[in-house]
């Protein structure tokens, strides 16, 4: 299996645009993350949904995130409007069944300027 | 609240010896506990993931320890090597599904 699979893996945008990150998770995984990491407040949960369904948005910071998964193979993180202070790197993990191991992708850095 | 603490933030060992690092979290009630690598500008590399009925785990030269009751993780790597050199992250799962992180020991390995 080739992992993890995100895109882009560096975005870089000014401040007002939409920004949309993609991810892959491994065939045949139930759960998937997002998560956010920054050098002030390390790594953060941001979502999760199993079976493609939505189950905690606690972490999403604001109104201006939103995370959807369509289908099992695939999910996107959408910033609007972007913001400096939403530059990180975001990475996207997927697991199997109920407290599986969580495998992560490459991460996408984000860069608003 | 929960929170999961890694002392020290940053350790720098020669080549060849053998090392300990530490995880602590505020409470008990885990599910499981789940040890990465970082590389610089990388992706988490999972390492060993330890179920709170463990009370520990082995891959190669790495051993993960869990004593719940005390809240305390350790990751004990033998013969350590230059490749070794990362930063390593304790994340425990308290029942949700939700991976808490530490904030990681930068680990250098001196050649």
């Amino acid at each position: 299996d080739a992992g993890v699979i995100q895109s882009p893996r560096h975005e870089v945008t000014e401040m007002g645009q939409e920004v949309t990150l993609r991810c892959k998770p491994i065939s045949g995984h139930d759960y998937l993350f997002w998560y956010r990491q920054t050098m002030m407040r390390g790594l953060e949960l941001l979502i999760y949904f199993n079976n493609n369904v939505p189950i905690d948005d606690s972490g999403m910071p604001e109104d201006r995130f939103s995370a959807k998964m369509p289908n099992a193979s695939f999910s996107t993180l959408k910033i609007q409007p972007s913001e400096p202070r939403d530059s990180a790197v975001y990475f996207c993990a997927s697991s199997l069944g109920r407290g599986g191991e969580q495998y992560f992708g490459p991460g996408t850095r984000l860069t608003v300027t | 609240k929960q929170e999961v603490t890694q002392i020290p933030a940053a350790l720098s060992v020669p080549e060849g010896e053998n090392l300990v690092l530490n995880c602590s979290f505020t409470d008990s009630a885990i599910y499981n506990l789940q040890w990465f690598r970082q590389d610089p500008g990388k992706g988490l590399t999972s390492l060993l993931l330890i179920q709170s009925s463990q009370r520990e785990q082995t891959s190669g030269r790495l051993n993960a320890s869990l004593d719940k009751s005390s809240g305390r993780s350790t990751l004990y790597i033998a013969a350590s090597q230059p490749g070794d050199s990362a930063t390593y992250l304790c994340a425990v799962n308290f029942g949700n599904e939700k991976l808490t992180f530490g904030t990681g020991t930068r680990l250098t390995i001196i050649p």
